[in-house]
């Protein structure tokens, strides 16, 4: 079955220091998506990816997808308390339905 | 525009009985998805739904679950006879067409005592 891994599984940062994470798909994607997890919620759409390649940016958050469109990742520059939460990457491989990758939980210290 | 609706929030039921979980998608939606997601776990898929179809059950234990997305009213997730591995958060999802950018409902979370 389809498999998404994302590393890594936690990470720590000072305020302000940046923070990346990184998703691998075991197939080719037809589109990759992030959402973001605060604590006790529920998962929030952030961004598509669908060409090889693509790279998109919301205000600190810089968004890429691989050439081979089975691998991607999220870098925060200049990380905020109000950062902390669980990122998730989620693709498809044609199919409707979205395989989530196992998220990163970020935790900022300030 | 009211967005993902799901209810219960919070569902205590004794180990045995049936759980029945509620979700009703955005306006102009017609796709709906539930996920599971275990403590410090990540987002498991279990069923895709349209309206009166299951389009994709491959994430659906085979016994005990069931979910439907009728023609009027809510997708409903049941499962029965519950045990204490279905506690968990189950979460529904609607997006407009296949694929695309999800609206998470708040969840549900299930508790077997």
């Amino acid at each position: 079955g389809q498999q998404v891994m994302q590393i890594p599984q936690y990470q720590h940062v000072q305020e302000g220091e940046d923070f990346t994470t990184y998703c691998n798909s075991s197939t080719t994607l037809s589109n990759i998506q992030w959402y973001k997890q605060r604590p006790g919620g529920h998962p929030v759409f952030l961004i598509q990816l669908v060409k090889s390649g693509e790279v998109k940016k919301q205000k600190r958050l810089t968004f890429q997808f691989g050439e081979a469109k089975k691998n991607s990742s999220l870098h925060i520059t200049a990380t905020q308390t109000t950062d902390v939460g669980t990122y998730f990457c989620a693709g498809t491989t044609g199919a409707n339905n979205l395989f989530f990758g196992t998220g990163t939980r970020l935790t900022v210290i300030p | 525009n009211a967005g993902v609706m799901q209810n219960p929030r919070h569902l205590v039921r004794r180990r045995g009985q049936e759980a029945r979980l509620r979700c009703s998608p955005m306006k102009g939606h017609s796709h709906v998805y539930w996920y599971r997601q275990l403590p410090e776990e990540g987002l498991k898929f279990m069923v895709y739904l349209q309206k009166e179809n299951i389009i994709d059950e491959s994430g659906m234990p085979k016994e005990r679950f069931s979910a439907e997305f009728p023609k009027e009213g809510p997708s409903i997730l049941r499962i029965q006879q519950v045990v204490r591995g279905d506690s968990a958060a189950y979460f529904c999802a609607s997006s407009p067409t296949g694929g695309y950018g999800y609206t998470f409902g708040s969840g549900t979370r299930l508790t077997v005592v």
